[in-house]
């Protein structure tokens, strides 16, 4: 298994664009959740979705963010219209649900200008 | 805000010494987790410890919990340049599978 596979790895985009961070599951698990990780927040989880269905989203900061899984092995992150303060390390990670550890991605690291 | 608090946040030690981690939390858990982040790359599971357990071993880790006190200690024995990372400690409470994760501890293992 290729693991928790998100992309791209790096993006740089100027205020205002629109931003689709992607997130590819390790097969069997059926939890997904997006994390932002910044220097001064910390990790924060953002939303989570089990068995394709968001159960928290409480952590989204605005209205510019959606979050959605279109099928047991997907989900795609979207920030319109992105700010320079979005820019930080957003993690996408998956698991077996409770009581299991999570795999993370390796991370996309964002930069708005 | 981050429930698990870790101690300290930086520790700088030799190689072939012992880090010795620590991790608070302030509500009810499931369970404890512990996880490892080299720069610039994802989390990685380190080890899991459910609320009804003290000690766990896991090679050359030792974790444990003290639920009494909300506490919760990493130790890595015999620390090798290639543990240098940050480590967070993350609990899961008692209802839903969602993780919060604390600050995070810098350990840096110099040859």
């Amino acid at each position: 298994d290729a693991g928790v596979i998100q992309s791209p790895r790096h993006e740089v985009t100027e205020m205002g664009q629109e931003v689709t961070l992607r997130c590819k599951l390790i097969s069997g698990h059926n939890s997904l959740f997006w994390y932002r990780q910044t220097m001064m927040r910390g990790l924060e989880l953002l939303i989570y979705f089990n068995n394709n269905v968001p159960i928290d989203d409480s952590g989204m900061p605005e209205d510019r963010f959606s979050a959605k899984m279109p099928n047991a092995s997907f989900s795609t992150l979207k920030i319109q219209p992105s700010e320079p303060r979005d820019s930080a390390v957003y993690f996408c990670a998956s698991s077996f649900g409770r009581a299991s550890g999570y795999t993370f991605g390796s991370g996309t690291r964002l930069t708005v200008v | 805000s981050q429930q698990g608090e870790e101690d300290p946040q930086a520790l700088s030690i030799q190689e072939g010494e012992n880090a010795t981690m620590n991790c608070s939390y302030k509500t009810s858990i499931n369970n404890l987790q512990w996880y490892r982040q080299n720069s610039g790359r994802g989390l990685v599971h380190l080890i899991l410890i459910r609320s009804n357990e003290r000690e766990k071993h896991s090679g050359r880790l030792r974790v444990t919990l003290d639920t009494s006190k909300k506490s919760s200690s990493l130790l890595i024995t015999a620390s090798r340049a290639a543990d240098t990372a940050s480590y967070f400690c993350a609990t899961e409470g008692t209802s839903g599978s969602r993780l919060t994760f604390g600050e995070g501890t810098q350990l840096t293992v110099n040859p």
